[in-house]
């Protein structure tokens, strides 16, 4: 079946340009979480949604990042004012359950390489 | 102390040999631990995750040490295939969904 897809794959912004990145995750899937990963890091954890219930936005670096996923299933990330510290890729990952589950396996899209020049 | 801590290696090793890999970790309330393997410029993916009573998939061992805080995992045999990054996952107790990854352990098998 379909995996995670995301879009786009690359994105190259000026500074303080606003950006919108997409994520479907798998069908059916429940959580969704975003991800920032640096060059040669492993990936950050961002937020996190339930449904369309954000729970956890404690990793959002700042003001000017925003998530939502607003029917349950596909997710944008927008970043507002972008700033050369921005860059990476952002990778959206999703899982299937909604119990407290914590052995899920999180399910990888290919991630959008964001570049701030 | 980090959260989770990884040797960044690189590790090299030729074909057929075995290695390993640690990894700690500073929340003793974790309860969940997990091994992902990122190759270059691709997402990650699980490898396996980690039990109490160790877990063995193929050539691939995990194993948790509660007490010290500290997961490992084995590759025997080791394949120019698993050539990557591999990346220790934490969650990070209670009802909190959240992983604490660290920053990946990077493996090159040479022929």
């Amino acid at each position: 079946g379909a995996g995670v897809s995301q879009s786009p794959r690359y994105k190259v912004a000026k500074r303080g340009q606003d950006v919108a990145l997409r994520c479907d995750p798998i069908s059916g899937h429940v959580s969704l979480f975003w991800y920032q990963q640096a060059l040669g890091q492993g990936p950050e954890f961002l937020t996190y949604f339930q449904n369309e219930a954000q729970l956890d936005k404690s990793g959002l670096p700042s003001d000017r990042f925003f998530a939502e996923r607003p029917e349950g299933s596909v997710s944008t990330l927008k970043i507002q004012r972008t700033q050369q510290e921005d860059s990476a890729v952002y990778l959206c990952a999703s899982s299937l359950s909604e119990r407290e589950a914590f052995t899920d396996t999180q399910y990888f899209g290919p991630g959008t390489r964001l570049t701030v020049l | 102390r980090k959260e989770v801590e990884q040797d960044p290696g690189p590790f090299n090793v030729p074909e057929g040999a075995t290695v390993a890999f640690n990894c700690t970790y500073s929340n003793s309330a974790s309860q969940s631990f997990f091994w992902y393997r990122q190759d270059c410029r691709k997402e990650p993916k699980l490898l396996m995750s980690v039990y109490s009573s160790g877990n063995e998939d193929g050539r691939f061992t995990a194993q948790l040490n509660r007490a010290s805080q500290y997961i490992s995992l084995l590759i025997r045999d080791s394949k120019l295939s698993d050539s990557a990054t591999y990346l220790c996952v934490v969650n990070w107790g209670g009802n909190n969904r959240k992983l604490i990854w660290g920053l990946g352990t990077s493996l090159a098998v040479n022929p």
